[in-house]
């Protein structure tokens, strides 16, 4: 069974650096095809896709957030993290792991945490 | 940048069918992904390579895409189906504007 768990602050100040892990189990970073992504979600507003790690070590982001987004990964601890720069008051939202599955030439997101919201306030 | 396009709310009478499009320039050349959001749960996703559905998911829940355009379809919808869903199309990552479907 796949699981993943973010973790780390609740609030952060303008300015500030955000730093989330992404905790998961059931499967291998190492394993090709699979990728780990982080989605985010601001209240009452749709989603957004911030960007993705592959087995490979392959990373794609969100054209927008390119300059203020980082994902590495360490397998040996089943983690992934996501760290954005320069947080702003419009940065506050729920942000999701996803875990990313392949089939054929198309890829999807299969398994989602269950998300930890993140208020940028002074 | 990629845009999906979306309704911002559907409304369906139980056990009939609901239909909630995704607009985006040539979606159909690319893989779209269909997700349902209840209120304080993460997505899940109900349909992916535009046509398939992940296991657990009730075969009333089905997709299309061609052309412009992927469609979600509810068939006799139920109370339960009361959600936001989102589309995506895979390769470019890009969420749809997401669509409130309220069954009443």
């Amino acid at each position: 069974q796949i699981t993943l768990k973010e973790s780390g602050p609740t609030l952060v100040k303008p300015t500030q650096t955000l730093t989330l892990t992404c905790s998961f189990s059931g499967f291998s970073l190492t394993t090709s095809g699979v990728g780990v992504g982080w989605i985010r979600q601001p209240p009452g507003k749709a989603l957004e896709w911030l960007g993705i790690i592959h087995w490979s070590d392959t990373k794609r982001y969100s054209p927008s957030l390119k300059s203020r987004l980082t994902i590495t990964k360490d397998t040996s601890k089943n983690q992934v993290v996501l760290t954005m720069t320069n947080m702003d008051l419009v940065d506050t939202a729920t942000f999701y792991c996803i875990h990313r599955s392949v089939a054929g030439k198309s890829a999807y997101m299969d398994v989602w945490g269950k998300g930890t919201t993140v208020t940028v306030s002074s | 940048s990629y845009e999906l396009t979306q309704p911002p709310s559907v409304s369906v009478s139980p056990g009939q069918t609901a239909s909630i499009t995704c607009s985006g320039d040539k979606l159909g050349d690319k893989y779209a992904c269909w997700y349902q959001q209840k209120p304080g749960q993460s997505p899940v996703l109900i349909i992916y390579q535009d046509t398939k559905r992940p296991s657990g998911i009730p075969e009333r829940f089905s997709g299309s895409n061609s052309g412009n355009t992927a469609t979600l379809t509810i068939s006799g919808a139920q109370a339960l189906d009361e959600a936001d869903y989102y589309c995506q199309a895979w390769d470019s990552g890009v969420f749809g504007t997401g669509t409130k479907v309220t069954v009443l």
